[in-house]
């Protein structure tokens, strides 16, 4: 059973078309992330949720915003993408911060 | 910003060979865990390590982790055509939630 569900599996926007990917999990875990990962790259990190908490890495573009309406879901949104933004988004939890992590299936975006 | 650095980047094995992957961390750490990445798809945790342990098993997966040298690897026993796929490090340091994760060693298989 998907305990890290992210819809869709494939999204394809056209260049500057705001774009909204989800999460949703099954695991009641406290903490979310939003990574990034361009083909045979490492997964790099965008934003993390403990909680409520909002952190965002410093490095993340400002056209990337996140939302966690309640413990389960998470969006992550891309208000005008660009050509470099298409990539593998992922989405992933655990229970507290150092311990392992459970991965979505990803969505991947292509940007037209 | 990227902490763990991997070696090789690929390696290509025959079944039933062992395969071995490095990984160099820079900072310290509260744990370290390996990763595999199908083609395409989400990561799947493999294992974790804590900064006072030195070797854990799991099935045909050996890690070790050396804190002085800030390393860490991963082998592969008896290496099966289903072990193809990409392997992370990631550490996780003392002082906040977030994961970081190398470049990974892509692994191929061959049968």
């Amino acid at each position: 059973d998907a305990m890290v569900i992210q819809n869709p599996r494939y999204q394809v926007t056209q260049f500057g078309k705001p774009v909204t990917l989800s999460c949703s999990q099954t695991l009641n875990h406290n903490v979310m992330y939003w990574y990034q990962q361009k083909s045979s790259q490492a997964p790099k990190l965008l934003f993390h949720y403990y909680d409520k908490d909002f952190n965002n890495e410093a490095d993340t573009p400002d056209n990337f915003q996140s939302r966690r309406p309640n413990t389960s879901f998470c969006f992550l949104d891309i208000r005008s993408p660009g050509l470099g933004d298409a990539a593998m988004y992922l989405c992933a939890t655990t229970r507290q911060g150092n311990e392992k992590l459970f991965f979505g299936s990803g969505t991947q975006l292509s940007v037209l | 910003s990227q902490q763990g650095e991997e070696d090789p980047q690929a390696l290509s094995i025959q079944e039933g060979e062992n395969a071995t992957m490095n990984c160099s961390y820079k900072t310290s750490i509260n744990n370290l865990q390996w990763y595999r990445q199908n083609s395409g798809r989400g990561l799947v945790h493999l294992i974790l390590i804590r900064s006072n342990e030195r070797e854990k098993h799991s099935g045909r997966l050996r890690v070790t982790l050396d804190t002085s040298k800030k390393s860490s690897s991963l082998l592969i026993t008896a290496s099966r055509a289903a072990d193809t796929a990409s392997y992370f490090c990631a550490t996780v340091s003392p002082n906040d939630y977030k994961l970081s994760f190398g470049a990974g060693t892509t692994v191929t298989v061959r049968a």
